[in-house]
């Protein structure tokens, strides 16, 4: 089956900036995560989804970043004004529903650049 | 603040050998341990976890091993295969919590 998607996979912009990151993940899975990964370093959790609500938000480094998922399954990330530290690769994964016995599929990242 | 530590960048092994991969945690209150593996472009794929009831789990060729008192966990590969080339995340997470602490991963580099 169809595994969890990312678009863009490469996305340039300006510093200050508005963009969206989009998340497809595995038909049926209700927990949604969006990690960060920065050059040389492991993902970084950002914010869990259990349905349609937040339900960890707690990895958010500010409030230019925001993420939804009003329908429960795609999940939008949301940046504004972006800055140059903001360039990363933006991971998604999914899990069947949220609890550790639940294996996370990652997609395969949006690499974010702002210049 | 890192809570979950790989130090070795990078590993170099023969094919057919023993992969050994290191993983240090600062956070008493991880009980639950995985491995993570992770070819250029992809996503991590899930590769074997461990709880902290256990102090070893083995599926195939992959065996974690986990040093509660040390806060030490390490993977091993035996044998190992050209296909295990990769980047290897270490990644923890506590009770109560779904979110996963990453190390900065090891790439692995297996020599024919």
């Amino acid at each position: 089956g169809a595994g969890v998607s990312q678009t863009p996979s490469n996305k340039v912009t300006e510093k200050g900036k508005y963009v969206e990151l989009r998340c497809d993940p595995i038909s049926g899975h209700t927990a949604l995560y969006w990690y960060r990964q920065s050059l040389g370093q492991g993902p970084e959790f950002l914010i869990y989804f259990q349905g349609t609500g937040a339900a960890d938000d707690s990895g958010l480094p500010n409030d230019r970043f925001f993420a939804v998922r009003p329908e429960g399954s795609v999940s939008t990330l949301k940046i504004q004004r972006t800055e140059r530290g903001d360039s990363a690769v933006y991971l998604c994964a999914s899990s069947l529903t949220g609890g550790r016995s639940y294996e996370q599929y990652f997609g395969p990242g949006t690499r974010l650049t702002v210049t | 603040d890192q809570q979950v530590k790989q130090n070795s960048p990078s590993l170099s092994v023969q094919e057919g050998r023993i992969s050994i991969l290191n993983c240090d945690y600062t956070n008493s209150m991880f009980d639950y341990f995985l491995w993570y593996k992770k070819y250029p472009a992809e996503g991590p794929t899930f590769l074997i976890s461990i709880s902290s009831i256990k102090d070893k789990n083995e599926d195939g060729r992959f065996t974690v091993f986990l040093n509660k008192s040390a806060k030490h966990l390490s993977l091993h590969i035996v044998p190992s295969q050209p296909g295990d080339s990769a980047v290897y995340f270490c990644a923890a997470s506590q009770w109560g919590d779904y979110k996963l602490s990453f190390g900065a991963g090891t790439t692995v580099t297996v020599r024919a």
